[in-house]
């Protein structure tokens, strides 16, 4: 089976910006959860989805959402972009249905200047 | 609420030394406990899991043994590689939560 794929792997914003972050999770796993990783507060959870849904939401402002769509692709979406918002987002899925264990895209690494 | 705590790194070993690196959560419930590596420039590898008490995961001569008594999940390979050198995390998966809570990760450097 292909693994998670993120699109685009490397971008570079300016800040007041947006960005969409794109997602397309192993076939047939229906959980897609989102992470942010950055040096000073490592990995931290951003949200997750399951058939269309967002189950749960991490501690980040508005500015960060996201959705799933009904074939389990993914995107996030940052507004009004902050130069801490400069990280690597990751992208995992699940299959879900008792399974826990995720499973990780490559990432898509962000630059705000 | 969850938490997991690693030893911090870096840890720097010889090739062919044991390894050894700490984890401890904090979790409501019966969590599933994981280990994921991560080389540089790239996502989380999942390395090993264990979904309750007692149960070993085991993957690539990495293992770790799950002990409730202790609330630990300690990573341990007997002889390690040059090919090891990464950054370990260590994991817990609450299902009333669906996501993963992380520790901070620690670094491993094998030296030839």
């Amino acid at each position: 089976k292909a693994g998670v794929t993120q699109t685009p792997r490397y971008l570079i914003k300016t800040r007041g910006q947006q960005v969409t972050l794109s997602c397309s999770p192993i076939s047939g796993h229906r959980s897609v959860s989102w992470y942010q990783q950055t040096p000073g507060q490592g990995l931290q959870f951003l949200f997750e989805y399951f058939s269309e849904t967002q189950r749960n939401k991490g501690n980040f402002p508005g500015r960060f959402s996201g959705r799933q769509f009904s074939n389990s692709r993914s995107e996030m979406n940052v507004s009004t972009l902050e130069l801490g918002d400069s990280a690597l987002y990751l992208c995992a899925s699940s299959p879900g249905q008792g399974r826990y264990e995720q499973y990780f895209g490559p990432g898509t690494r962000l630059t705000v200047t | 609420g969850n938490s997991v705590t690693q030893m911090e790194g870096p840890v720097t070993l010889s090739e062919e030394a044991f390894l050894t690196i700490n984890c401890t959560y904090t979790a409501t419930g019966y969590p599933s406990l994981f280990w994921y590596v991560q080389y540089p420039g790239e996502g989380l590898q999942l390395l090993l899991k264990a979904t309750k008490a007692d149960d070993k995961g085991s993957n690539k001569g990495f293992e770790a043994t799950y002990r409730k008594e202790t609330t630990s999940f300690h990573l341990e390979k007997g002889s390690v590689q040059v090919s090891d050198s990464a950054v370990y995390f260590c994991a817990l998966y609450n299902n009333a939560g669906n996501m993963l809570t992380f520790g901070g990760g620690t670094r491993l450097m094998v030296k030839p």
